[in-house]
């Protein structure tokens, strides 16, 4: 499985837009980018998922450059809930199994 | 709405004692899965299983054990529990082999083994 990095964290503020970008060298032509978003006590919650391109849902849009080798969640206009950890992985549906790196901290400020 | 509920929020067992954490879902899901996720650490992986009696070695499965006799429930079992075993332990489905295939967690199982 593709190993992921991503900061270990990042400071922003309420209403600003917040890019969070992973690396994964080693992508595999069957993987997908996948983000999960934690908060304390909790188990990880599903936000996003993509191949390729640009994906775009309620909460959230992934980039993902043509060579795949790394993605950006890009969070709009935050607020003070988003504070949370946010997790990159690299998921291969036919290995069915997920391997989370550290997370992002991300806290957002007033 | 999806569910996946774990039996216990906290509990807090003896060195040596066998401890169960029980985990259900409820949409149908063939893949589940046991992570433990300690500060510093992140999540890791402990055992999965694709289907009724079926199970998979994760990343760190040494002094833990599994059992899926219906498709519905996951067990994870601590045969003797050491304080190296305290940590939250965190269950998740998912569907198989879908090109969205994402995790569905419960709210975890804070374990301390004194």
């Amino acid at each position: 499985l593709a190993k992921t990095t991503q900061p270990i964290s990042m400071d922003s503020y309420e209403g600003q837009e917040v890019n969070i970008t992973c690396s994964h060298n080693n992508i595999a032509t069957n993987d997908y980018i996948t983000w999960y978003q934690q908060f304390p006590s909790q188990g990880p919650r599903f936000i996003i998922q993509g191949y390729k391109t640009k994906v775009t849902n309620e909460v959230a849009s992934l980039f993902i450059p043509a060579d795949r080798k790394s993605s950006t969640l890009s969070l709009p206009r935050v607020s003070l809930s988003d504070t949370a950890v946010y997790y990159c992985l690299v998921v291969n549906t036919n290995a069915g199994k997920s391997t989370f790196g550290d997370g992002t901290t991300l806290t957002v400020k007033p | 709405d999806v569910k996946v509920t774990q039996s216990s929020r906290y509990l807090v067992k003896r060195t040596g004692e066998k401890v169960f954490l029980e985990c259900v879902q409820d949409m149908d899901h063939e893949n589940m899965f046991w992570y433990r996720q300690d500060p510093g650490l992140g999540l890791r992986l402990i055992y999965f299983s694709y289907d009724v009696k079926m199970k998979e070695k994760g990343d760190i499965p040494e002094g833990y054990s599994v059992s899926r006799e219906k498709k519905e429930r996951f067990s994870l079992i601590l045969e003797s529990a050491s304080t190296n075993q305290t940590s939250m332990y965190l269950c998740a489905s998912s569907l198989p082999g879908t090109s969205n295939e994402k995790l569905f967690f419960g709210s975890g199982t804070q374990l301390s083994v004194l």
